[in-house]
């Protein structure tokens, strides 16, 4: 079964804290997203990633960085949390054109 | 960039109603297209997809068609029950060869008895 892992459910930091969000996929896909989900805005692509250290920025990368030193990890980083980033965020793979395989979630509330 | 939009929820249907949910796109070329469903507590999954001009991605009895001549891919289903209560998702590819994929606002869709 194939299978993208986020490393936390939930997760509380606070304000100015550097955070790391974990993704881990076991389907060797070359391509790996990080989305952020709020009600009524949907599904908001924050960067992606085609292949071991590349990175592209999405529609909304500012406040975040990302790393991706092997294929199968994409890490989202938060260099300094506020409390607009508290919001769920998604994992994703996929290999190209082809359906996005996503993770359970992460939901970060910043106090 | 590419734009992914969708009808405005949320949507509210009796059991056995016809549901379209519209889905419109900018992107050039030829990108796959996806619905995916997001029910109430679980994480998003593939509804169907279609890769080419006039496929029909379809699936649990819902149906999309990609349509290259409006740049659409309208959900449909003949006859809701309740337990396709959930969010809708339209996503599209950024063109043909892209890699970065775009979602929709997404639309509620409530089914009652």
């Amino acid at each position: 079964d194939v299978k993208v892992t986020q490393s936390s459910r939930y997760l509380v930091k606070r304000t100015g804290e550097k955070v790391f969000l974990e993704c881990v996929q076991d389907m060797d896909h070359e391509n790996m997203f990080w989305y952020r989900q709020d009600p009524g805005l949907g599904l908001r692509l924050i960067y992606f990633s085609y292949d071991v250290k590349m990175k592209e920025k999405g529609d909304i990368p500012e406040g975040y960085s990302v790393s991706r030193e092997k294929k199968e990890r994409f890490s989202l980083i938060l260099e300094s949390a506020s409390t607009n980033q508290t919001s769920m965020y998604l994992c994703a793979s996929s290999v190209i054109q082809d359906e996005a395989f996503f993770g359970q979630g992460t939901r970060l509330t910043v106090v | 960039g590419n734009s992914v939009t969708q009808m405005e929820g949320p949507v509210t249907l009796s059991e056995e109603a016809f549901l379209t949910i519209n889905c419109t796109y900018t992107a050039t070329g030829y990108p796959s297209l996806f619905w995916y469903v997001q029910y109430p507590g679980e994480g998003l999954q593939l509804l169907l997809k279609a890769t080419k001009a006039d496929d029909k991605g379809s699936n649990k009895g819902f149906e999309a068609t990609y349509r290259k001549e409006t740049t659409s891919f309208h959900l449909e289903k003949g006859s809701v029950q309740v337990s396709d209560s959930a969010v809708y998702f339209c996503a599209s590819y950024s063109g043909a060869g892209s890699y970065q994929l775009t979602f929709g606002k997404g639309t509620k869709l409530s089914v009652i008895p």
